[in-house]
């Protein structure tokens, strides 16, 4: 069964840091990319970042780039989301999603952890 | 950049009826769009993707259509557990810079 298990959320004041971790199971980590995505409270899904199964490239949507700094480790099954100068707009549910490939396109978001919750408060 | 727009936002179905869901993409983004199914308090669900193929799982009930631009969600014979949101993402333009959801619509119980 495939699990995705995010943990490293918190309260953390602006301009402070984080690092989320999902740690993957049941299947074969190094065949997937695997993406962040968040959504802040009543509001939509905004899709944050992805990383090829070999670590590289990288992609960040235009929100958080320069801010955020996604990596894995392939030998612990594990994806990471390093998060600087926080803002209060960050506050958010931070998914970690396994990409699914079709046609060629590994952009398909297959499975979804339970999410982490970032608050960004003073 | 491609701009997802989904209508209604909400939308009042009696259980038994048939609900329609409309995506529309700013430029085509060919069959590369999937659905999500998301319920209060819970992740979001693959429903369906390459426009209107079932993910593993999904009940016949749930059906895709649509291509280049104009997409549709159809639940024939709402189930009780089929009111939740629903978000449509492109695919084909990726990176997408911001981002590759609708904004979603709410199915409600009428």
């Amino acid at each position: 069964e495939v699990q995705l298990v995010e943990s490293g959320g918190g309260l953390v004041q602006p301009g402070g840091s984080l690092r989320l971790s999902c740690a993957a199971s049941g299947f074969t980590f190094t065949d997937y990319w695997m993406y962040w995505v968040r959504q802040a409270p009543g509001k939509g899904l905004e899709w944050v970042s992805r990383i090829y199964n070999n670590g590289s490239p990288t992609n960040y949507a235009d929100s958080m780039k320069d801010r955020v700094t996604i990596s894995r480790d392939n030998a612990k099954n594990t994806l990471y989301l390093q998060m600087n100068s926080l803002r209060v707009e960050d506050t958010a549910v931070y998914y970690c999603v396994r990409g699914y490939c079709t046609n060629g396109i590994c952009s398909v978001f297959e499975y979804w952890g339970q999410g982490t919750l970032v608050t960004v408060s003073s | 950049e491609i701009v997802m727009t989904q209508s209604p936002a909400s939308l009042s179905v009696s259980p038994g009826e048939r609900a329609t869901l409309s995506c529309r993409a700013s430029q085509s983004v060919s069959s590369n769009l999937a659905w999500y199914q998301q319920k209060p308090g819970q992740a979001p669900r693959l429903l369906i993707y390459g426009a209107s193929t079932r993910a593993t799982g999904i009940p016949a009930r749930f059906s895709g259509s649509g291509s280049a631009t104009e997409f549709t969600l159809t639940i024939s014979s709402l189930q009780s557990e089929d009111f939740a949101v629903y978000y449509c993402q492109q695919y084909n333009n990726w990176p997408p810079g911001e981002n590759t959801f609708g904004q979603g619509t709410k199915l409600e119980i009428k």
